[in-house]
C-alpha cells in the first residue's frame, strides 16, 4: 500500500529565504506526482505536476523535482514571501489502474514571517 | 473560467437526515472523484467515476452513494448521515489526457 510522508508537519521561515519542502513515498511505481497548495478553509490548488518520466517541473518561483527510484520529491520555493504561507501537499498517482486516485501526504504548513 | 463548483459550502444537519452535496465541472473532464479530509488522516478517496454511468468505490465508501448521469455532475449522497461523517469534502476532476486534478472549494459538513 502506497504511503506518502511529508516531514516536518510545520515550518516557519523569515521572508526572502529559499526553502525546500520534502515528500517521500514508499512505492516507486507511480504514474505522476502532484504538488498542491491549500489555504485555510479553502480548496486545493494544483501547483505542479511531474510525470514519472520527468525529473523536474518549474513554475515561476517554484521548482519541483522527482527521484522515483529513491521515492522522493522536493518542492523548492525561491525568495519566499508572506503570501506563500499555506499548507503544501504532495500526492502520487499509482502506475496501474484506471482510477486516478491520488494518495496524499498530510501536508506541510508553511508560515513565512515578514 | 475553468472550475469545479460544490454546493453547499457549509452544512449542518442531524443524524439520519438524507443529504446531497452537488459537484459540477465545466471542463468536460471524464474523471471525477470525491475525497474527505480529516485532521490527522489527510485526504482519502470516497468514490470515483471514469465517465457517465461508470462509478466505483474508493478507500472509504461506506455510508456514501454517488451517481454520474451527466458528464459535468457528480453528486455525493449521504442516505443516513452519522456524526463520523462530519468532515471536509472535496470534489475533483481531471481529463484522462491532461492528468492534472482540479479541486472544488470544499464542503464543510457537521452531522449532529
Amino acid at each position: 500500500k502506497q504511503e506518502v510522508t511529508q516531514i516536518p508537519a510545520a515550518l516557519s521561515v523569515p521572508e526572502g529565504e529559499n526553502l525546500v519542502l520534502n515528500c517521500s513515498f514508499t512505492d516507486s511505481a507511480i504514474y505522476n506526482l502532484q504538488w498542491f497548495r491549500q489555504d485555510p478553509g479553502k480548496g486545493l490548488t494544483s501547483l505542479l505536476l511531474i510525470q514519472s518520466s520527468q525529473r523536474e517541473q518549474t513554475s515561476g518561483r517554484l521548482n519541483a523535482s522527482l527521484d522515483k527510484s529513491s521515492g522522493r520529491s522536493t518542492l523548492y520555493i525561491a525568495a519566499s514571501q508572506p503570501g506563500d504561507s499555506a499548507t503544501y501537499l504532495c500526492a502520487v498517482r499509482p502506475y496501474t489502474g484506471a482510477n486516478s486516485k491520488l494518495t496524499f501526504g498530510k501536508g506541510i504548513t508553511l508560515s513565512v514571517r515578514p | 473560467e475553468a472550475q469545479v463548483t460544490q454546493n453547499p459550502r457549509y452544512l449542518i444537519t442531524v443524524t439520519g437526515k438524507k443529504l446531497t452535496v452537488t459537484c459540477s465541472q465545466n471542463m468536460n473532464h471524464e474523471y471525477m472523484s470525491w475525497y474527505r479530509q480529516d485532521p490527522g488522516l489527510g485526504l482519502r478517496q470516497i468514490y470515483y467515476s471514469m465517465n457517465v454511468e461508470v462509478t466505483d468505490k474508493g478507500d472509504v465508501p461506506e455510508g456514501y452513494k454517488v451517481s454520474r448521469k451527466e458528464k459535468r455532475n457528480f453528486p455525493l449522497i449521504l442516505e443516513s448521515p452519522s456524526p463520523n461523517q462530519t468532515s471536509l469534502y472535496f470534489c475533483a476532476s481531471s481529463s484522462i489526457f491532461q492528468e492534472t486534478q482540479y479541486f472544488g472549494p470544499g464542503t464543510r459538513l457537521l452531522v449532529l
